[in-house]
């Protein structure tokens, strides 16, 4: 069955702080991959996508992630986070032959002062 | 505001009730989705438009589940016979004709949902 994995359902940083969230799937065939955001209170944003060239993307507000096809992973990086950053992270991907999003259970990152 | 607008923003319901929510996309997406986000879940597919037509519906949406386009334009979600599990955030996405490459192509842009709580 298709799913998307995220490993982390609660992270705590510090400011300044590198992150990095994983994210893993199971599809067959080609895939679009994504990063959007929840900040509290507000509604999904995308940070990033993914769809070919390049497997290492960059998005909005300093985050970047990398697609490795070998370990089926899109995992979310930014070197230095920010109190800003407190929100809730979901990866998600579709399959080249479908429209649907899949989502996966979120990450919930809170970022210390 | 040119995003997607989705009202009532808060909904509660007696079991048993029907409700009935409504979605307005981007002006220029044709595609619509239909999303339902639980606690402590991701957003899980429901149901996709392209322009009036339903072209996929999840198997999570039962009989009492019935969403509708009717010009390509916005679209409402009725929920009949409300139960307590349908308590959730409902969310609606849209997104634009693809320009050229991948058909699935679709950044989706969600509006800010309307949270169902049946009591």
């Amino acid at each position: 069955a298709q799913s998307v994995s995220q490993h982390n359902h609660h992270v705590i940083l510090s400011e300044a702080a590198s992150l990095e969230l994983g994210c893993n799937y199971s599809y067959g065939g080609t895939v679009n991959l994504f990063w959007y955001v929840q900040y509290p209170g507000q509604h999904l944003q995308l940070l990033l996508k993914y769809f070919s060239g390049d497997p290492l993307v960059k998005g909005i507000k300093g985050f970047e992630a990398e697609f490795i096809k070998s370990k089926f992973s899109f995992n979310l990086r930014k070197p230095s986070v920010q109190w800003s950053d407190t929100a809730e992270y979901f990866c998600a991907v579709n399959s080249n032959s479908g429209y649907a999003l899949n989502f996966g259970k979120g990450t919930s990152l809170l970022v210390t002062p | 505001d040119t995003g997607v607008s989705q009202n009532p923003r808060h909904k509660i319901t007696k079991r048993g009730q029907n409700v009935t929510f409504r979605c307005d996309p981007i002006s220029e997406h044709n595609r619509l989705y239909w999303y339902r986000q639980t606690l402590g879940q991701g957003p899980e597919f429901l149901t996709y438009f392209q322009n009036e037509a339903q072209l996929e519906k999840s198997r999570l949406l039962s009989d009492r589940f019935s969403a509708e386009r009717p010009k390509g334009s916005f679209s409402t979600l009725e929920i009949q016979r409300t139960e307590q599990g349908d308590s959730a955030m409902y969310l609606c996405a849209s997104s634009p004709r693809p320009k050229g490459g991948r058909s699935s192509y679709n950044e989706q842009f969600f509006g800010p949902g309307t949270r169902l709580t049946v009591l």
